[in-house]
């Protein structure tokens, strides 16, 4: 079965420092990941996808996420945090059938100015 | 990118009334359509999963004559929560995504907001 785990339910930085919002993955093949954004009383919005391609994956707002298969990770980042990050950041797995996501529980990031 | 299209944004009606939730997808054609539930500071709960032209399926603990979802058109799903009471006030969101094109992401719309007076 799939699954991801957010091992961070709140995380807060200070503006300009660095972002890391932590997910671990369980897989029993080459999963497809992705992050989403979601900002108050809105939908989700797609930061990036991994699909099997390069490792290091760059989406918008200046966030990345790296693929890690020897640590099942896939940890979000971004080098300097803006107000506008301050929302709740979701990590999912595809299925391996291609049609259902599993969702974690989600992180809210806090930026302080 | 891929626009979904959600609507209303938000709704309040009183108990009893029936309120119908559209999803559309403005760009793409949207072979399946996934309606999620959310409750405050909480993560998505499924609800459905919508193919086009076929019932959906639903969720273990999701009540199919309470929560009637419609997939006619590959640009089109609705929700309707029938008979609507204040415990069913949530936050709904739906997304689709095009299945014939392989690991494709989900296409959130923006939800909306039922509230159950």
């Amino acid at each position: 079965a799939q699954s991801v785990t957010q091992l961070d339910s709140h995380v807060s930085v200070s503006e300009g420092t660095p972002v890391l919002l932590r997910c671990n993955y369980s897989s029993s093949y080459s999963p497809s990941l992705f992050w989403y954004v979601q900002h108050p009383n809105k939908g989700l919005q797609l930061l990036l996808k991994y699909t099997s391609a390069a490792t290091l994956v760059k989406g918008i707002n200046g966030f990345e996420a790296e693929f890690k298969k020897s640590e099942t990770s896939f940890h979000l980042t971004k080098p300097s945090a803006h107000m506008s990050d301050a929302a709740e950041y979701f990590c999912v797995v595809l299925s391996n059938t291609g049609n259902q996501f599993y969702f974690g529980t989600g992180t809210s990031l806090t930026v302080i100015p | 990118g891929a626009v979904v299209s959600q609507h209303p944004s938000w709704v309040i009606c009183k108990s009893g009334t029936s309120v119908k939730i559209e999803c559309r997808s403005l760009d793409f054609q949207a072979t399946t359509m996934f309606w999620y539930r959310q409750f405050p500071k909480q993560s998505l709960m499924l609800m459905a999963t919508s193919n086009e032209g076929s019932k959906a399926t639903y969720e273990q603990g999701v009540e199919k004559d309470k929560f009637l979802i419609n997939h006619a058109s590959l640009t089109l799903s609705t929700l309707t929560v029938t008979s609507a009471h204040p415990e069913d006030s949530s936050f709904y969101i739906c997304s689709a995504r095009d299945n014939r094109v392989g690991n494709q992401p989900q296409h959130f719309g923006d939800g909306t907001r039922l509230s159950i007076l």
